[in-house]
């Protein structure tokens, strides 16, 4: 079935540091792929999206672009800051149409310090 | 409201006990999804519901585990004869309809969570 695996975490940072979170999937045909975060205390909230190969999602200086050659969705960011501190989770819903059932990865702890 | 809205945000129960979770989603969204977080995991699919009616109920565990939705808002997850391995943070989701989650405007929108503890 498809699945989702990311690098565990946790991920530790100096501020101003190049933060790559690797995520690799299974699928068959093509899934659309996300990244949530979940930030202490509240609840998930999505990041970016890309919905076809070669496509880049991108919000809050965040990207990551959609590879179906390598079946992967790297998250980076060029300068994380202590608010970026969380946990982040690589997803896609199946192409095989059909509802939005989100698969997840594990999620990847991001600890950044001044 | 304004975000999807889960009571209660903590509980904790004796083994063997009845539990009820309740989720208020977004106002007009008829998608609702439930997941089950347990630590150090991603979320996993439990049911998810267009309208009243429960379209998919393949990711519950057993059977006891039973959700409603009788008025297509509001949901109730109910989990019988609780037992420790039932404790997570059960999340609930609603989108405005159930397809096209790449596409503008149609995200999936998550509550904080209900936190379960099994004694």
């Amino acid at each position: 079935g498809d699945s989702v695996t990311q690098m565990e975490g946790p991920v530790t940072l100096s501020e101003e540091a190049f933060l790559t979170i690797n995520c690799t999937y299974t699928a068959t045909g093509y899934p659309s792929l996300f990244w949530y975060v979940q930030y202490p205390g509240e609840g998930l909230q999505l990041l970016l999206k890309a919905t076809k190969a070669d496509d880049k999602g991108s919000n809050k200086g965040f990207e990551a672009t959609y590879r179906k050659e390598t079946t992967s969705f790297h998250l980076e960011k060029g300068s994380v800051q202590v608010s970026d501190s969380a946990v982040y989770f690589c997803a896609l819903t199946p192409f095989s149409g059909g509802y939005n059932k989100l698969i997840f990865g594990a999620g990847t702890r991001l600890a950044v310090h001044p | 409201g304004a975000g999807v809205s889960q009571t209660p945000s903590n509980k904790v129960t004796e083994k063997g006990k009845y539990v009820e979770l309740r989720c208020d989603p977004i106002s007009g969204h008829t998608a609702l999804y439930w997941y089950r977080q347990s630590l150090g995991q991603g979320p996993e699919f439990l049911i998810y519901f267009q309208g009243t009616g429960a379209a998919d109920d393949s990711g519950l565990p057993n059977d006891r585990f039973f959700a409603v939705r009788p008025e297509g808002s509001v949901s109730t997850l109910k989990i019988q004869r609780t037992e420790r391995g039932d404790s997570a943070v059960y999340l609930c989701a609603s989108s405005l309809t159930p397809y096209g989650q790449g596409a503008d405007g149609n995200t999936i929108y998550f509550g904080e969570g209900s936190w379960l503890t099994v004694v």
